[in-house]
């Protein structure tokens, strides 16, 4: 079964300052999808980044992009130019890539919570 | 386009009662998911609908129960209501299964506390 690793339950940084939060995960597929999603105060899940395993380049999504290390089976998330509504749980998640059965389900983290300070 | 409805927001039951909680998934969305938050457990994949058909199923007792409507609205049911079941329960839509890595579209969910 796959597991997915958030080693850091807390970060801070201050506006406008970088921060990265790291997630690592185990499993024996080579084709698979990795997420990041935010959960603010507001309970909802949004996601903020996405990245298929076989693509070797690294997604960017405006402020947001990742640092995904296949065989170091690593994903971390980067945070650039941090702002006060970035302040909020976020979470790592796998999906196989295969469909149907059990596949279509993702496995998440246990979270990493992110304050941002003035 | 309307996003992901849960509703209630916040439900409070007692202990031996049963709930149903309710996820309209956004328009032209066939598959829904359900997903239990707790601070203890984390999130935990719950099942998954599509075509009114359940695909998957998590590891929980059989008092967890879902369906689907034919307008792919979904409920879910707990049933014999225990202390633990109090949860955030997140409802997640998608086009169809196996969407792939567009990910999911998730509700704002249902805050349940059993007492």
């Amino acid at each position: 079964a796959q597991t997915v690793t958030q080693s850091q339950p807390e970060m801070s940084v201050q506006e406008a300052e970088t921060v990265t939060l790291s997630c690592t995960y185990d499993t024996s597929e080579s084709d698979y999808y990795l997420f990041w999603y935010k959960q603010p105060p507001s309970r909802q899940m949004i996601l903020v980044i996405r990245q298929e395993a076989y693509k070797q380049q690294n997604a960017t999504e405006n402020r947001f992009s990742v640092n995904f290390q296949k065989a170091a089976k690593s994903f971390s998330l980067k945070i650039s130019d941090s702002q006060l509504g970035d302040a909020a749980m976020y979470f790592c998640a796998y999906r196989t890539s295969i469909n149907g059965g059990t596949a279509s389900k993702l496995t998440f983290g246990t979270g990493t919570r992110l304050q941002v300070t003035l | 386009k309307a996003g992901v409805t849960q509703t209630p927001r916040y439900l409070i039951k007692t202990r031996g009662q049963q709930v149903t909680l309710s996820c309209s998934p956004i328009s032209g969305h066939r598959s829904v998911s359900w997903y239990q938050q707790t601070p203890g457990q984390g999130l935990q994949f719950l099942f998954e609908y599509f075509s009114e058909t359940q695909r998957n199923k998590g590891n929980f007792p059989g008092r967890f129960s879902g369906r689907q409507f034919s307008n792919s609205r979904s409920e879910m049911n707990v049933s014999t209501l225990e202390l633990g079941d109090s949860a955030l329960y997140l409802c997640a839509s998608s086009a169809s299964p196996g969407v792939g890595n567009y990910g999911y579209t998730f509700g704002s969910g249902t805050r349940l506390t059993v007492v």
